[in-house]
């Protein structure tokens, strides 16, 4: 059964870089032609997709956030990564890794609260 | 960019009502739409894959309709372990996605 673990700081100062890696388990992050993609969720709000990532590296972001999100694939240790540059308080959230199938969202992740904050 | 409203944005019923969440596009998405359960804490899960198909294990009182831009989500018989925020997704553009704003379900 594939599954998705999201790691790293709960905690990010403003203007600095966000960063977080999804893991996969139960299956290869490259057997298969799947898309991997980053969704995330303020408190109190709803759900905006961040971007995808191709297992052969190709990427997709959402307009509103391209020009600061850089999304990667690491195939030898099964995990795709999320950097988000130059945070500010609007980017606190709770962040889920998620594999897209045929135009929906499964498995996802459990999410990590990202706090920005000083 | 194409974007969903979702309706209403909260809801109060009673255990066994049938509730109706609507989802509308502002362009026409086929039947491109998706629909998730989120309960607090956790992750969203998909109940209703490509406007109508009801996902494996999914209890058959959730149901959806719809197509072009105008779509619905139904609950046949309110129970009480369905109180969880519900969200639209829709996928015309892949690989992009868009979701509605939510609608938060309360039992009254």
């Amino acid at each position: 059964q594939l599954q998705l673990q999201e790691s790293g700081p709960g905690l990010v100062k403003p203007s600095e870089t966000l960063s977080l890696t999804c893991t996969v388990s139960g299956g290869s992050i490259s057997s298969s032609s799947y898309y991997w993609g980053w969704i995330r969720q303020p408190p109190g709000k709803g759900l905006e997709w961040i971007g995808s990532i191709y297992y052969s590296g190709s990427t997709y972001y959402n307009p509103s956030l391209k020009s600061r999100v850089t999304i990667s694939v690491d195939t030898s240790k099964n995990q795709f990564s999320l950097k988000l540059s130059s945070v500010t308080a609007a980017d606190t959230a709770v962040y889920y890794c998620a594999r897209p199938v045929a135009g929906w969202f499964d498995p996802w992740g459990q999410g990590t609260l990202v706090t920005v904050s000083s | 960019d194409i974007q969903m409203t979702q309706s209403p944005s909260s809801l109060s019923a009673s255990v066994g009502d049938r509730v109706t969440i609507t989802c509308q596009a502002s362009q026409d998405i086929s039947n491109y739409l998706n629909w998730y359960q989120q309960k607090p804490g956790k992750a969203p899960k998909l109940l209703i894959y490509d406007a109508s198909n009801l996902e494996t294990g999914v209890p058959s009182r959730f149901s959806g309709s719809g197509s072009g831009t105008d779509f619905t989500f139904t609950i046949s018989s309110l129970q009480p372990e369905d109180i969880a925020t519900y969200y639209c997704q829709q996928y015309d553009n892949l690989p992009m996605y868009t979701f509605g704003q939510g609608t938060k379900l309360e039992i009254k």
